[in-house]
């Protein structure tokens, strides 16, 4: 069974930093890409950061780049996102996510398996 | 980047009607790049189609997608009372660079 758990979510102030971390377990984690995504409360999905099997290939949204950044361990198992400069707008649910394949432009890719979200909240 | 627009925004329907959910992309995506989520209040999205037309392990025939170019849809042959949420598009562009749709409520009338 595919399991996605997060952590390392909570309340941060404006301005400070914060480190995401995914567990996988129950498939073969460096023969696929993975994702995080983002919802506020009561918002749509945004996605923020993906990377590829072997972490060739790694994208950003615009809201988030030069202050994001993602990584992961593959001996571990373990996908991170570390976030400094944090705003308000970045209060959310953070999903970790995983891509059908392994790199983004790979046959036919899709979110196929998500964790249940860690939630970060930005306030003073 | 591509920007994607679902509509409607809500859809009022009832149970055993068909419901069709269109996706417009503001620039032509491949189709192998476009996929659909499911998501109900409290829980995570769930993989629908993917590939614009295929459907992710585990999902009902009544659930179907279609479409090319700039233009999708989502279709549900006959509306189960479980499959009354929140669905949204998604493509894959270049960069990389994922972005979702709106959203569109499927709600019981």
């Amino acid at each position: 069974e595919v399991q996605l758990v997060e952590s390392g979510g909570g309340l941060v102030q404006p301005g400070r930093s914060l480190r995401l971390s995914c567990a996988a377990s129950g498939f073969t984690f460096d023969d696929y890409a993975m994702h995080w995504v983002r919802q506020a409360p009561g918002k749509g999905l945004e996605w923020v950061s993906g990377i590829s099997w072997n972490s060739g290939s790694i994208g950003y949204a615009d809201s988030v780049k030069g202050r994001f950044t993602i990584s992961r361990d593959n001996a571990k198992n373990s996908l991170y996102l570390q976030m400094n400069s944090l705003r308000a707008e970045d209060t959310a649910l953070y999903y970790c996510a995983k891509d059908r394949e392994g790199d983004f432009w790979s046959g036919y890719p899709g979110i196929d398996y998500w964790g249940q979200g860690t939630l970060v909240t930005v306030s003073s | 980047e591509i920007v994607l627009t679902q509509s409607p925004g809500t859809l009022s329907l009832s149970p055993g009607e068909r419901a069709t959910l269109s996706c417009r992309a503001s620039q032509s995506v491949s189709s192998s790049y476009l996929a659909w989520y499911q998501q109900k209040p409290g829980q995570a999205p769930r993989l629908l189609i993917y590939g614009a037309s295929s459907r992710a392990t585990g999902i009902p025939d009544r659930f179907s997608g279609s479409g090319s170019g700039t233009d999708f849809t989502l279709t549900i042959s006959r509306l189960e009372p479980e499959d009354f949420a929140v669905y949204y598009c998604q493509q894959y562009g270049s960069s990389p660079r994922l972005t979702f749709g709106g959203g569109t409520k499927v709600e019981i009338k």
